[in-house]
C-alpha cells in the first residue's frame, strides 16, 4: 500500500524558513517523480514544485521560484521541501504527491494527508 | 500558463441523479493530459480520471470523463451518497501544471 507521510508544518514568522519532509513507502520511490501541491484555506489546489525520480530534474511554480527548494533522498525514501523567505500568502496545507510516472509528468496518483504551514507574526 | 475554468461552481442534486461537470481550458491541453480529482472535507484529493477518460485504479464505472482540446467533462451517471464532494480538474500537458477552482456537488 502506498503511503506518503508529511511532517514539519507549523507556525512561522514572515521571512522565516521551514523544511517539510515526506516519508514514502509501498512503492519503488526512486522510480517515480514527486511533487508538492498546496491548498490555501478555503481555496483551490496549486502545484508548487516537482522533482524527477532520480532527482536530476526539478521544476517550480513562479510563485515560489528562488525561495523554495525541492530535493529527495532515495536511500531514505524521503522527499523534502525547503521553504525560505516565507510570506503570508504561503499559508496553506502542503501535500506530498507521487507522480504516476518516472519523470516530471504532473499526474498525481497518490497524495499524503497534508501538513499545515501558517505564516504569521 | 493554462487557466482552467470549471462550471458550475455548485451543483445541487439528489442521490441517483446524473451529474455533469465542465472544465474549460484557456488553450488546448496537450495530448488530452487532463485529470479529475475528488476531494472531501478535511481529506486529500483522490485521482479519479486521467488522460481525459481513463479511470484510475479502483474508481467505479459510474465515473466517466470525456473531451479534448479545450473542453472536458466529468460525468457521474448515478450519484451515490459518498459522491457528494468537490471535484477539480487539472492539466498536466504543460508546466506549470494547473488546477481548476473546483465544482462542489451538494445534496439537494
Amino acid at each position: 500500500e502506498v503511503q506518503l507521510l508529511e511532517s514539519g508544518g507549523g507556525l512561522v514568522q514572515p521571512g522565516g524558513s521551514l523544511r517539510l519532509p515526506c516519508a514514502a513507502s509501498g512503492f519503488t520511490f526512486s522510480s517515480h517523480g514527486m511533487s508538492w501541491v498546496r491548498q490555501a484555506p478555503g481555496k483551490g489546489l496549486e502545484w508548487v514544485s516537482a522533482i524527477s525520480g532520480g532527482g536530476g530534474s526539478t521544476d517550480y511554480a513562479d510563485s515560489v521560484k528562488g525561495r523554495f527548494t525541492i530535493s529527495r533522498d532515495n536511500s531514505k525514501n524521503t522527499l523534502y521541501l525547503q521553504m525560505n523567505s516565507l510570506r503570508a500568502e504561503d499559508t496553506a496545507v502542503y501535500y506530498c504527491t507521487k507522480d504516476k510516472y518516472s519523470g516530471n509528468g504532473g499526474l498525481f496518483d497518490y497524495w499524503g494527508q497534508g501538513t499545515l504551514v501558517i505564516v504569521s507574526s | 500558463e493554462i487557466v482552467l475554468t470549471q462550471s458550475p461552481g455548485t451543483l445541487s442534486l439528489s442521490p441517483g441523479e446524473r451529474a455533469t461537470l465542465s472544465c474549460r481550458a484557456s488553450q488546448s491541453v496537450s495530448s488530452s493530459y487532463l485529470a479529475w480529482y475528488q476531494q472531501k472535507p478535511g481529506q486529500a484529493p483522490r485521482l479519479l480520471i486521467y488522460h481525459a477518460s481513463t479511470r484510475a485504479t479502483g474508481i467505479p464505472d459510474r465515473f466517466s470523463g470525456s473531451g479534448s482540446g479545450t473542453d472536458f467533462t466529468l460525468t457521474i451517471s448515478r450519484l451515490e451518497p459518498e459522491d457528494f464532494a468537490v471535484y477539480c480538474c487539472q492539466q498536466y500537458g504543460s508546466s506549470p501544471w494547473t488546477f481548476g477552482q473546483g465544482t462542489k456537488v451538494e445534496i439537494k
